[in-house]
């Protein structure tokens, strides 16, 4: 059974540029997370949704991030334009109701 | 606002001795508190959860206590072993873990040989 899935594991990218990760979540869950993990910050949610829905972006930094849910089984976060502040790994994790989340893998970005 | 306090920020216990991590939170509604394992270069792992209608709740040498009237609930590692180290984190919804997302700030656990 396939856990979450989230590509690339790497991105390294020039500051300025797009970049734009993407998660799979498990098939059957209907809710989708986004974090980002860093040393100073420890882990931060993002944004989420529920059947597709985004229900909370408070936690996107600013408006350079975007997210979006097309359909229940891809999901993407874009960076535009890139800055180094954002290196970090950036996690995707997906629940059923009322159940625990499973994370993926996680992107590790950076951002020169 | 931190919603949820975790301590001790770093843990060094002995193989063989036990690993208690402690969590507070203020939110009572919040109602399902998961602990996920993390080792280095990997995503957090659920390790166990508990509802605030039971106390206690054990899988194997790990078990959550849960206090609902101090609004506190810890994570007890049995017999650590050093393939525990990693670092843990509680974590606190509300609405069936679709709402409310809240995080510790995580304990590194390491256990020596």
């Amino acid at each position: 059974d396939a856990g979450v899935i989230q590509s690339p594991r790497h991105e390294v990218t020039e500051m300025g540029q797009e970049v734009t990760l993407r998660c799979k979540p498990i098939s059957g869950h209907n809710s989708l997370f986004w974090y980002r993990q860093t040393m100073m910050r420890g882990l931060e949610l993002l944004i989420y949704f529920n059947n597709n829905v985004p229900i909370d972006d408070s936690g996107m930094p600013e408006d350079r991030f975007s997210a979006k849910m097309p359909n229940a089984s891809f999901s993407t976060l874009k960076i535009q334009p890139s800055e180094p502040r954002d290196s970090a790994v950036y996690f995707c994790a997906s629940s059923r109701r009322h159940g625990g989340q499973y994370f993926g893998p996680g992107t590790r970005l950076t951002v020169t | 606002q931190q919603q949820v306090k975790q301590s001790p920020q770093s843990l060094i216990v002995q193989k063989g001795g036990i690993s208690i991590i402690n969590c507070a939170y203020e939110n009572t509604a919040f109602d399902y508190f998961p602990w996920y394992q993390q080792f280095p270069g990997k995503g957090p792992a659920l390790l166990i959860a508990i509802r605030p209608d039971v106390s206690e709740k054990k899988e194997g040498r790990f078990t959550i206590s849960f206090n609902k009237s101090a609004k506190q609930f810890s994570l007890h590692i049995m017999d650590s072993q050093p393939g525990d180290s990693a670092t843990y984190f509680c974590a606190a919804y509300s609405g069936g873990g679709a709402d409310g997302l809240t995080f510790g700030k995580g304990t590194h656990l390491i256990i020596q040989p």
